[in-house]
């Protein structure tokens, strides 16, 4: 079974400082993994996926996310934030031996960016 | 939330009511989703379709009904069997299974009077 933790509730950052928001997984094999935000009563929004290849993924709005297979994770990272970035983000695994392609969502992460 | 449509945005349903909540996806993707999110509890699949004529329960379908008669639609009932109905509601879709990003749409808050 797959499964994905975001261990920290909320992250608190001043703008212009470096932005982390972590994400571990659980999965047999390589996983499919995902970054989502979501603003106020709105949908989620994909950031970026890592599925094989080069850890270092580039998403959208700046953001990026390092696979780390021997520590199973999978960071979101921005170098400096901004205050629009603050909003509720998600981590997601997709295990690739599911011909269904179900995901797993971690319970999401509150990230304030003060200014 | 572009190619995908959810409507109502809001949807008041009293208690023993069976309400539907639409959704619509013009981006020709086989799969679709729904989810639940509650605060705190992240999302929960509550039923996902990869073909016409087919879906799945997903974690938490107790309460809940789906229909696929068409691809681009996937109507999900909340039937008065959901004993905890308010919610925020979100559909997705995807091209297929795999590596495929599921692309969602723009929500609809239930709330149970």
């Amino acid at each position: 079974a797959q499964s994905v933790a975001q261990p920290e509730d909320q992250v608190n950052v001043a703008e212009g400082n470096p932005l982390t928001v972590k994400c571990t997984y659980s999965v047999s094999g390589n996983p499919y993994l995902f970054w989502y935000v979501q603003y106020p009563n709105r949908g989620l929004q994909f950031l970026l996926k890592y599925i094989t290849g080069d850890n270092l993924v580039k998403g959208s709005y700046g953001f990026e996310a390092e696979f780390n297979k021997s520590q199973t994770s999978f960071h979101l990272k921005k170098p400096s934030a901004l205050v629009s970035d603050s909003a509720l983000y998600f981590c997601a695994v997709r295990d690739p031996t599911d011909s269904w392609g179900k995901f797993q969502f971690g319970a999401g992460t509150q990230v304030v960016v003060t200014p | 939330d572009g190619g995908i449509t959810q409507s109502p945005k809001y949807l008041f349903r009293k208690e023993g009511q069976n309400v539907t909540l639409s959704c619509e996806q013009n981006l020709n993707h086989d799969a679709m989703y729904w989810y639940r999110q509650d605060p705190g509890q992240g999302l929960r699949l509550i039923y996902y379709s990869q073909i016409v004529n087919d879906f799945q329960k997903g974690d938490i379908a107790e309460g809940y009904s789906v229909s696929r008669e068409k691809k681009e639609s996937f109507p999900l009932t909340v039937t008065s069997a959901q004993k905890n109905p308010t919610a925020f509601y979100l559909c997705a879709s995807s091209k297929s299974g795999g590596s495929d990003t599921q692309y969602f749409g723009p929500g609809t808050r239930l709330t149970v009077l």
